[in-house]
C-alpha cells in the first residue's frame, strides 16, 4: 500500500525557534497533501490543504504566517512552525492524497511529536 | 454541520474477547466511511472503507458495518489481541474524491491479558 513518511518523528525545541516538519509520499505522487494537528485524546483537526505548486489553503483559525506550508514537489510537503511557543506543542500528522487510477484516498504519515519548552 | 460521534469513548476488554464500537454521523452528502486504527504516538492506519452501497467489510478480525439509512456504522473486533490496544477512529467523507474528512473523536480500546 501507499506509504507516507514524516521527519522528524519527534522534536523538542526552545520557545521562539522555528521547526520544520517534512512529509513525503514514498511510492506515489501526491498532488494534494494535508496537515493535521492532534491534541491528546482529541480528534485530528485539519490545519491546511496544500496543492503542489500553489499556495496552501488554511482552515479558519489557523495562522498562515505561523504555520508555513510549502509543497514544492509531488512527493514532498513541509510545515514550518515559526516562532514556536509551548501552546504549539502537539502531534502533527500529514496525509497525502493518491488521486491516481482507481484509488483516491488519503494516506496518513506516522506523525511528528513537537514539544516546545 | 457535519458531525461524527463515536461511542463508547473508551473500553477495556480481556484478551480473546470480542467488542463492538459505534459511529453515528450526520455528514451529508455521504461518500464513504472509514475506520482507522491509531496506535499511541503514530498516525492513523486504514482498516476498512465502505461506500454507500456496501453494508459490511472485513479486514482480518475487524468487521465494519454500515447502515446508510440510519447513518450508523459499527466496528467489531473478534478475538481481541493485546496488539489491538489503540484508538479507533471513524472518518466520514462527504466528497467523492476524499477531500475533506470528518473525524470522530475515537474510541480507545485497551486489551488486557
Amino acid at each position: 500500500g501507499a506509504v507516507v513518511s514524516q521527519h522528524p518523528s519527534r522534536v523538542i525545541c526552545k520557545s521562539g525557534t522555528s521547526v520544520k516538519i517534512e512529509c513525503r509520499s514514498l511510492d506515489f505522487q501526491a498532488t494534494t497533501m494535508f496537515w493535521y494537528r492532534q491534541f491528546p485524546k482529541k480528534s485530528l483537526m485539519l490545519m491546511a490543504t496544500s496543492n503542489e505548486g500553489s499556495k496552501a489553503t488554511y482552515e479558519q483559525g489557523v495562522e498562515k504566517d505561523k504555520f508555513l506550508i510549502n509543497h514544492a514537489s509531488l512527493t514532498l510537503s513541509t510545515l514550518t512552525v515559526t516562532s514556536a511557543h509551548p501552546e504549539d506543542s502537539s502531534f502533527y500528522i500529514c496525509s497525502a492524497r493518491d488521486g491516481a487510477g482507481d484509488t483516491d484516498t488519503q494516506y496518513f504519515g506516522p506523525g511528528t511529536r513537537l514539544t516546545v519548552l | 454541520k457535519n458531525q461524527v460521534e463515536q461511542s463508547p469513548q473508551s473500553l477495556i476488554i480481556l484478551e480473546g474477547k470480542n467488542c463492538t464500537l459505534q459511529c453515528n454521523y450526520t455528514v451529508s452528502p455521504f461518500s464513504n466511511l472509514r475506520w482507522y486504527k491509531q496506535d499511541t504516538g503514530r498516525g492513523p492506519v486504514s482498516l476498512t472503507i465502505m461506500t454507500f452501497s456496501e453494508n459490511t467489510k472485513s479486514n482480518g478480525r475487524y468487521t465494519a458495518t454500515l447502515d446508510a439509512d440510519t447513518k450508523q456504522s459499527s466496528l467489531h473486533i473478534t478475538a481481541s489481541q493485546l496488539s489491538d490496544s489503540a484508538s479507533y477512529i471513524c472518518v466520514v467523507s462527504a466528497q467523492p474524491h476524499d477531500y475533506k474528512l470528518s473525524f470522530g473523536a475515537g474510541t480507545t480500546v485497551t486489551v488486557r491479558a
